[in-house]
């Protein structure tokens, strides 16, 4: 158990719907990782935030959109949904900015199915 | 830019055999260099990192890497595989702005009792 938790852990929804997933980091960790893991696309980094801001982007779609909250808590949004959405969504989590380039945490994931 | 290719993307191993997933980068600077491991339903795992510091990196559950600049690899090796081994591994590779980041295409790796 990394001490990373991600809710829900199964999302099932129609094209065109919104969802909201919701990471909660390890305790004292001020770094959010937000990444996504389709058969398709592989595993790929979405977006960081540091301390209730945004640190680093990747490969995020403008449909996404991510917020870290004062208790450092992180929810992804994921709007217009398409069938290419459904992945596996992880998010990790740092004590410092720099978890990019140092070691990072992981959640289960939270697993979306787009019918 | 920075990415990785991981060749093979299933390797099949005897127990007790020796275990090697390839990995090789692409950085136009000095890359942070990473393995993690993935369980089956389970989120990745850290296996070791590479942070230009000894070249040959030494991890959890008997796992070992050497960075190898001449031959931009940074190959994953165990000398004795267990049924336990048995996952999906992943080479990632950062920049030392530490701004992006980016996964191999995974291996799979099979243990054969």
């Amino acid at each position: 158990d990394s001490g990373v938790t991600q809710t829900p852990k199964h999302l099932i929804t129609a094209t065109g719907q919104r969802v909201t997933l919701r990471c909660s980091p390890r305790s004292g960790d001020l770094s959010v990782y937000w990444y996504q893991q389709s058969l398709d696309q592989g595993l790929q980094f979405l977006i960081q935030y540091y301390n209730g801001e945004e640190r680093a982007k990747g490969n995020i779609l403008e449909r996404f959109s991510a917020q870290q909250f004062p208790d450092l808590h992180s929810e992804l949004n994921l709007s217009s949904l398409e069938l290419g959405d459904s992945a596996l969504y992880f998010c990790a989590s740092s004590v410092t900015d720099r978890g990019l380039y140092n070691e990072q945490f992981f959640g289960p994931g939270t697993r979306l199915t787009v019918l | 830019a920075q990415s990785v290719t991981q060749l093979g993307s299933h390797v099949s191993v005897s127990e007790g055999a020796l275990v090697l997933l390839r990995c090789n980068y692409s950085s136009s600077v000095p890359p942070y260099l990473f393995w993690y491991v993935q369980y089956p339903n389970q989120g990745l795992q850290l296996l070791l990192k590479y942070t230009s510091a000894a070249t040959l990196v030494k991890g959890i559950n008997g796992f070992e890497a050497e960075f190898k600049k001449s031959e931009t690899s940074f190959h994953l090796t165990k000398p004795s595989a267990h049924m336990s081994d048995a996952a999906e591994y992943f080479c990632a590779v950062s920049s030392n702005t530490g701004n992006q980041f980016y996964f191999g295409t995974g291996t799979s790796l099979t243990v054969i009792p």
